[in-house]
Parts: structure tokens; C-alpha cells; sequence
């Protein structure tokens, strides 16, 4: 019963690779969100999308892109990967139609190592 | 600067209470977060408050906020182990449905 889930947890590859992480929320949300965490646990928006619109933080390189095939899934895929890239990804969602205080749930986050 | 500001780091004994300072920037701010991380998780809301509120308290956690200083607080009354976390300070404005995150305080409880 899983609420916001992400795949894989880990992912170790090389510089230059192209690679892709999973998102799928049950929750039945309008919204869904990547988040970028570093070593120091600043945790920074890089997309969030609804059925309406992609919203793209202007400093995130257009290697990273989100794709999303139907509205309970956003898959980020990332691609000639750098040694900059290594840090946990999150993914979120949230019901904004109707939603009061709009609280965001988590997944539990992708460790991405790039060696 | 950044709109969410934060310290990283408090250390507090068992028992103790705790108090969590953010600072934010938006005066047209309408809900504010405490979000908790702990380690190898995403992060969960732990509450919440509505701008035009300066109080709100569930069982051990007090939030405060200042409107005015735009000032949020976070006090967690006898602090145990297991509240040793990460914990976000967020700011939704009313033009936004995205919340702005602080860089997170960790908490260290100790015996």
C-alpha cells in the first residue's frame, strides 16, 4: 500500500550514460514532483507537472528530463550523465484541485552514484 | 539570499525539549511546513499552519509563528531518540502551489 514509490533505490553508473528513474504514486494526486537533494541535504525543486502544465526550475540542465505516461507516474531520465549528478532524487505528489494545505508525500528517494 | 533560512545543526539530551528556528522571506506566505526526514527516507509532513494563526500545538510538538518577524518555530516537548531527524522548514505562498524548502536542521538527541 505504498503510497509514493521509486525505482531503483540505488543506481551506480558511469559518466556519460543515459539513464532513467521511476516514479508511480496510488494516491490519486494531480501533481507530481522530482527533487534534487545534495550531500548537504539541500533539497532543490527540479520539475513539478500536472495535467495542465510542466513547471521546469530554469537551473536544472536540459539533460534532465520528466516524461510522464499517464497521470500516476513521472519517470525523470537523465542523460550523459556527470560526477554532479550523484545525489538522492525524490519524487512527490500532491493534490492541488481542491486541496487546502496541499501537503507533498514522498518517495523514498533514489541514491544516484556516478563514478 | 535564500528565502528559507535555517541553522544545520541542533544537539539536545533526552528529554530536553527543542526548539527549531526557521526565517523566511515571502510576506504573502500562506501555509508554512515542518517537514521530518529520517535517515534514508523522503520526507514527511509533521504539520502545518495556516498564516493567519500564530499557534497551533499537537501532542509534543508547538508551532509558533511570527508573522510579522516572519519567524516559525518548532519546539518538541521531552525530546526522545527517535526524533533525531532532519527537519524542513517550508513557505507556500498564495501565486504558488510549489513550497520553498530551508536546507534542513538536523537534530541530534543524545542520552
Amino acid at each position: 500500500d505504498t503510497a509514493v514509490s521509486q525505482t531503483p533505490k540505488y543506481l551506480v553508473t558511469q559518466m556519460g550514460n543515459d539513464k532513467s528513474i521511476k516514479c508511480e504514486q496510488n494516491l490519486g494526486h494531480d501533481t507530481m514532483y522530482w527533487y534534487k537533494q545534495d550531500s548537504k541535504k539541500f533539497l532543490k525543486i527540479m520539475f513539478s507537472y500536472n495535467n495542465k502544465e510542466l513547471i521546469i526550475n530554469e537551473t536544472v540542465p536540459n539533460r534532465f528530463s520528466p516524461k510522464s505516461p499517464d497521470k500516476a507516474h513521472l519517470n525523470l531520465h537523465i542523460n550523459s550523465l556527470e560526477l554532479g549528478d550523484s545525489a538522492v532524487y525524490f519524487c512527490a505528489s500532491s493534490q492541488e484541485e481542491g486541496s487546502e494545505y496541499n501537503e507533498q508525500f514522498f518517495g523514498p528517494g533514489t541514491r544516484l552514484t556516478v563514478l | 539570499g535564500e528565502d528559507v533560512e535555517q541553522s544545520l545543526f541542533l544537539s539536545v539530551r533526552e528529554g530536553d525539549s527543542s526548539v527549531i528556528n526557521c526565517t523566511y522571506t515571502d510576506s504573502s506566505s500562506t501555509y508554512l511546513y515542518w517537514y521530518k526526514q529520517e535517515p534514508g527516507a523522503g520526507l514527511q509532513l509533521l504539520t502545518y499552519i495556516f498564516s493567519n494563526m500564530d499557534m497551533k500545538q499537537d501532542q509534543r510538538l508547538t508551532v509558533l509563528l511570527n508573522k510579522k518577524d516572519k519567524h516559525l518555530s518548532l519546539r518538541i516537548a521531552d525530546t526522545q531518540t527517535g526524533d533525531s531527524a532532519i527537519y524542513f522548514c517550508a513557505e507556500k505562498s498564495g501565486g504558488s502551489y510549489i513550497p520553498t524548502f530551508g536546507r534542513g536542521t538536523s537534530l541530534i538527541v543524545h542520552p
